[in-house]
Parts: C-alpha cells; structure tokens; sequence
C-alpha cells in the first residue's frame, strides 16, 4: 500500500546499545521529518531532510544520526540508546517544505532501559 | 523568539456540546497555520490549514478554524461535539519560506456522554 510506514513499531533495548529507527514513504516526497514525542513537550523535531543527501538539524538532535541515500528511506539511529531517548517517534513527508501538508507515519515506540 | 502555545492541556465537552480549542503564535510575520489529530496510537492527521485570503478555514470532520491576526491567533471549533472527536489536538506553525513546521504541546480532549 502506498503511504509512510515506520517498524519496527515497538522496541525495547538497553542504555548503550544502538538501535535505528525506519521510515519508508511511497509518494517521493522531497521532504522528510523525524519527531519524538513526549508527554508535556508535544512533537519535536530532532532532524529533517529536503532531498536525498541534505539533512539537517532540528530542535533536538543530540544522540541521533540520520541518513537519506533515497529519497523515500530515511533512518533515524541512536548511536548509545539513553532512557532519556524512551519516546514515541514519528516520521513525517511532505512535498516541500513548511507551506505543504506533512503526512505522519503510526509511530515507533521505543523503550531504553 | 517564534513560539506556539495551546493554553489548555486538557478540555473536556460533553457531546453534542460545541468546542473551541485555543491557539496563539509569536511570529514576525503571518506563518502558515495548522491544525492536527492523534487519535490514541496513531500518526497525526491533518484537520485543515490556513495559508492566507479567507480567515475561517474548513476543514475535515466538520472542524473550522479562524485567524486573527490582531490577535495571533488560530483557534479551532466545532459546533457540535462526537464522542469520536476524543483525541489530542496540535496546532503547528510553518515560517514563511522555511522548511519545517513548530508543533504546539497539543491540547487532549475529552468528551463525556
């Protein structure tokens, strides 16, 4: 089916270990997004990509690394899984940047003990 | 500094009842405006958007929206309130000629019978 998907969509791994995070998305959408959320802070942008091979920082990337060799993957890894990183995340797409509509994946929800 | 604000963390309406969901923005110019749904475990949907002309938007599931610049704000309404309305609103700014979008910390609403 066409659309944004992310998996795992549960994880549980330990303080230190790497873990990554997919986002696959079927339309080619130029841009993508990778959120967390949590209780009290809504959604936060840790990184954001226009096209395959730009990527940039968002509001929170401290601990996460991003790549985009495609334009319709875009990982998010945790180098050294902290507890602080235990959230939700979301990956998002749109067509372009802020004036455009962005289309949210269902969201992995990692645990870090 | 930009920022988005949902006063209310928490409203709760009984069905059939209408709603009105506060937003407010400190930009230097008119941002484009969102307003999204979480549904429990889910991604975000978009509602509807206002990107300038008319200043009360429609969008989905019987939802409108109005701008007011004097007042900097996009708040969000609905007449008459479905159980299946019970989810958590996030308003999202998007700077003119930027890329991303700034989510508010989203307002949870509760609908009693």
């Amino acid at each position: 089916d066409a659309g944004i998907t992310q998996s795992p969509r549960y994880k549980i791994t330990e303080t230190g270990r790497q873990v990554t995070l997919m986002c696959h998305q079927t339309w080619s959408h130029s841009y993508m997004f990778w959120y967390r959320q949590d209780l009290g802070h809504g959604l936060r942008l840790i990184y954001y990509s226009a096209a395959a091979d730009i990527t940039d920082k968002g509001e929170v990337p401290d601990g996460y690394v991003v790549s985009r060799s495609k334009t319709e993957n875009f990982p998010l890894t945790l180098e050294s899984a902290t507890r602080s990183q235990t959230s939700v995340y979301f990956c998002a797409s749109s067509e372009r940047g802020s004036s455009y509509e962005q289309y949210f994946g269902p969201g992995t929800r990692l645990t870090v003990t | 500094a930009q920022s988005v604000t949902q006063p209310d963390i928490h409203i709760t309406v009984s069905e059939g009842a209408s709603l009105e969901l506060r937003c407010n923005y400190s930009y230097g110019a008119t941002p484009y405006l969102f307003w999204y749904v979480q549904s429990p475990g889910q991604g975000l949907q978009l509602l509807l958007k206002y990107f300038s002309g008319d200043t009360l938007v429609q969008g989905i599931k019987g939802f409108e929206a109005e701008f007011k610049r004097s007042q900097s704000s996009f708040n969000l309404r609905k007449p008459s309130v479905h159980w299946s309305d019970a989810a958590e609103y996030f308003c999202a700014v998007g700077p003119r000629g930027e890329s991303t979008l700034t989510f508010g910390k989203g307002t949870m609403l509760l609908v009693s019978p």
